[in-house]
């Protein structure tokens, strides 16, 4: 596989369970980002990774946890969440210098929360 | 507070025009300034990146300006075609922080 993939595409979850995104990249990047795209709003920067440590954390509420094993791979663990959480997730990838670099994003994960 | 601003209405633009889209920005000092296209249902697709110290990028049918005085990008599909329809998103950089606007779409009409 090619590029940035994300698993699953679409999730459905009740406000008690807790799941997990998965985005893996191919590209050979090493700073790697969580977004939150909601209808009529701005794509949210959640996290951010650079060489495998999180530099960015922007008030994300603490039912959503980002894990970063390696520099390919990243996960969102989900847990109690809310309704308004249901949006689209993005993962994204870029060489370390953030920013200067152009974001290769994923397709993304539909998450609604009942 | 800052602020990024792109226009909410869609731009219809007959096939074969240029299409131009605004980006301002508020209480920002971007080093750098960047473009995107989204399709429904997909993750934005990268397209130019623009320097503070450029005027001017091209790539393509593409071009995208880049004013600091004014707090502008203004950003051109010429020659549009149908498949240029789609939701173009402006994103900066500055001051240590990467953010996004909401995103303007564009259809174009055969």
């Amino acid at each position: 596989e090619t590029g940035v993939t994300q698993t699953p595409r679409h999730l459905v979850m009740g406000m008690t369970n807790k799941k997990s995104l998965k985005c893996e990249q191919h590209l050979g990047h090493n700073a790697m980002y969580w977004y939150k795209q909601s209808a009529k709003k701005p794509l949210e920067l959640m996290f951010v990774y650079s060489l495998e440590e999180r530099v960015e954390n922007n008030s994300v509420p603490s039912r959503f946890s980002p894990e970063c094993p390696n520099s390919s791979h990243l996960f969102l663990h989900l847990h109690t969440l809310q309704p308004e959480d249901s949006a689209l997730y993005l993962c994204a990838s870029s060489h370390a210098r953030r920013g200067v670099y152009e974001q290769y994003f994923g397709p993304g994960t539909r998450l609604t929360v009942t | 507070s800052q602020k990024i601003e792109q226009n909410s209405e869609a731009l219809n633009i007959q096939e074969g025009k240029t299409a131009t889209l605004t980006c301002n920005y508020t209480n920002y000092s971007p080093a750098y300034l960047q473009w995107y296209r989204q399709d429904p249902g997909r993750g934005p697709v990268f397209l130019l990146l623009i320097r503070e110290n450029e005027k001017e990028k091209r790539k393509e049918r593409l071009k995208v300006t880049f004013d600091t005085t004014l707090k502008q990008s203004l950003f051109h599909i010429t020659a549009s075609q149908p498949a240029d329809s789609a939701t173009y998103l402006c994103s900066l950089y500055g001051n240590n922080r990467l953010a996004f606007g909401k995103g303007n779409q564009v259809v174009v009409i055969p």
